[in-house]
């Protein structure tokens, strides 16, 4: 199968700092990634989809200007959480794949911790 | 509004029996269902899949149901092993825009 991977696997933060996630696609060319949330004990809430070289789409009340999502080659994309409050704090998934109907590969996920 | 429930949170089964996971979706519109696998502070991982045209897909000890007119799914692993033990969620999918369940954990006891 493909290897995604997401650095930092953790991060913990201050209250009004920004952080960045990266998701990376190892052994294939990504030209969709996706940004999902989970919140303890739920599912998997898809944030927002993004294609190589274009803006990404987010998804109703996921805030762009807070979620700020670059996918700028077909191995890297990067979600960096702005400003962030401790109501962020939640582990963020990526997941990639070759293309719009094809199978997704999700990443090992960022357990983001904002004091 | 959850498109996509996995009403059981968990579920215990004995290693050798079989493990059904199951899995509820309202919109008609979903052509195409995954269910994944999770390890703690691990992504998920796919397991199998079934299109909306099919009501059986079996991939070794994995087999899932897809019972349309009732809009429900269900995953069959036997037998179960401990290894099996993990998060399982299923996912629907429309226009490649996946919605996911909330998961159901298992847990095979040796």
């Amino acid at each position: 199968g493909a290897v995604v991977s997401q650095h930092p696997s953790r991060v913990i933060c201050k209250s009004g700092t920004s952080v960045k996630i990266e998701c990376r696609s190892l052994d294939f060319q990504a030209t969709t990634m996706f940004w999902y949330r989970q919140f303890p004990k739920q599912s998997l809430m898809l944030m927002a989809t993004s294609n190589e070289g274009s803006k990404a789409t987010y998804e109703q009340g996921v805030e762009k200007d807070k979620f700020l999502i670059n996918h700028a080659s077909l191995t890297l994309s990067t979600l960096t959480v702005t400003s962030a409050h401790p109501e962020d704090s939640s582990f963020y998934i990526c997941s990639a794949s070759r293309g719009p109907v094809d199978t997704q590969y999700f990443g090992p996920g960022t357990r983001l911790t904002v004091l | 509004d959850q498109q996509v429930k996995q009403n059981s949170p968990s579920l215990s089964v004995q290693e050798g029996r079989i493990s059904i996971l199951n899995c509820d979706y309202t919109n008609s519109m979903f052509d195409y269902f995954l269910w994944y696998k999770k390890y703690p502070a691990e992504g998920p991982t796919f397991l199998i899949s079934i299109s909306s045209i099919k009501d059986k897909n079996e991939d070794g000890r994995f087999t899932v149901f897809l019972n349309k007119s009732a809009k429900h799914l269900s995953l069959h692993i036997v037998p179960s092993q401990p290894g099996d033990s993990a998060v399982y969620f299923c996912a629907a999918s429309n226009f490649n825009k996946f919605y996911f369940g909330s998961g159901t954990k298992l847990n095979v006891k040796p």
